[in-house]
């Protein structure tokens, strides 16, 4: 089947600093693919859709400035949390999806687990 | 054993008992549901789909039930392990927003040896 490669699995920053998540199909090209974030024992939240050689479009909530995205490949999606502070550790997810609008299949990635101290 | 979804996201069945894990959607504009395994520290994993032109879809141990009336999606797993012990979540797609998935509240299952 198809895979979703997220990279790094776990990062520890400082407070203030930018991460960056990256986010690989495998051996599928992703036009599209998405961004979720996940707090401990709660349900994954879409933070965004990300778009090949586009804008991404942002859930209501979420700051674009933030959580910046880039697709700039098929096959990658990045996704750079600006200035973190404690309270962006969280697990985040990515995934995407392959097929056509009556036979969509969506694959995922580990996860990453960001902690900011 | 029967989970009800958001009322009780906790579910602990006997192994080698069937388990049933509830969601209800909210949006009738969904046409396609998936259910995902998610163990700790993991990504979600694909376990069983169904669209919405459908009522039951059945896989290896696995059973999707859907009631597009009352809007709501369950999970059967026949004869549960232990290696079933996971949370799991439903994920609707919306006919109209493109490939997005949107997740519930997600059931924790406990499968006692």
């Amino acid at each position: 089947g198809a895979v979703v490669s997220q990279h790094p699995s776990r990062v520890i920053c400082k407070s203030g600093t930018s991460v960056k998540i990256e986010c690989r199909s495998l051996d599928f090209q992703a036009t599209t693919m998405f961004w979720y974030r996940q707090f401990p024992k709660k349900s994954l939240m879409l933070m965004a859709t990300s778009n090949e050689g586009s804008k991404a479009t942002y859930e209501q909530g979420v700051e674009k400035d933030k959580f910046l995205i880039n697709h700039a490949s098929l096959t990658l999606s990045t996704l750079t949390v600006t200035s973190a502070h404690p309270e962006d550790s969280s697990f985040y997810i990515c995934s995407a999806t392959r097929g056509s609008a009556t036979n969509t299949e969506a694959f995922f990635g580990q996860g990453t687990r960001l902690t900011v101290v | 054993g029967e989970s009800v979804g958001l009322h009780l996201p906790t579910l602990s069945v006997q192994e080698g008992d069937n388990s049933i894990i509830n969601c209800a959607y909210s949006n009738s504009a969904s046409d396609y549901f998936i259910w995902y395994k998610q163990e700790s520290g993991k990504g979600p994993q694909f376990i069983i789909d169904i669209r919405s032109n459908m009522d039951k879809r059945q896989g290896q141990r696995v059973t999707v039930l859907l009631n597009k009336t009352v809007k709501h999606l369950s999970l059967q797993i026949a004869a549960t392990q232990p290696g079933d012990s996971a949370v799991y979540f439903c994920a609707e797609k919306l006919s109209y927003t493109g490939n997005q998935f949107y997740f519930g509240t997600g059931t924790s299952l406990t499968v006692i040896p």
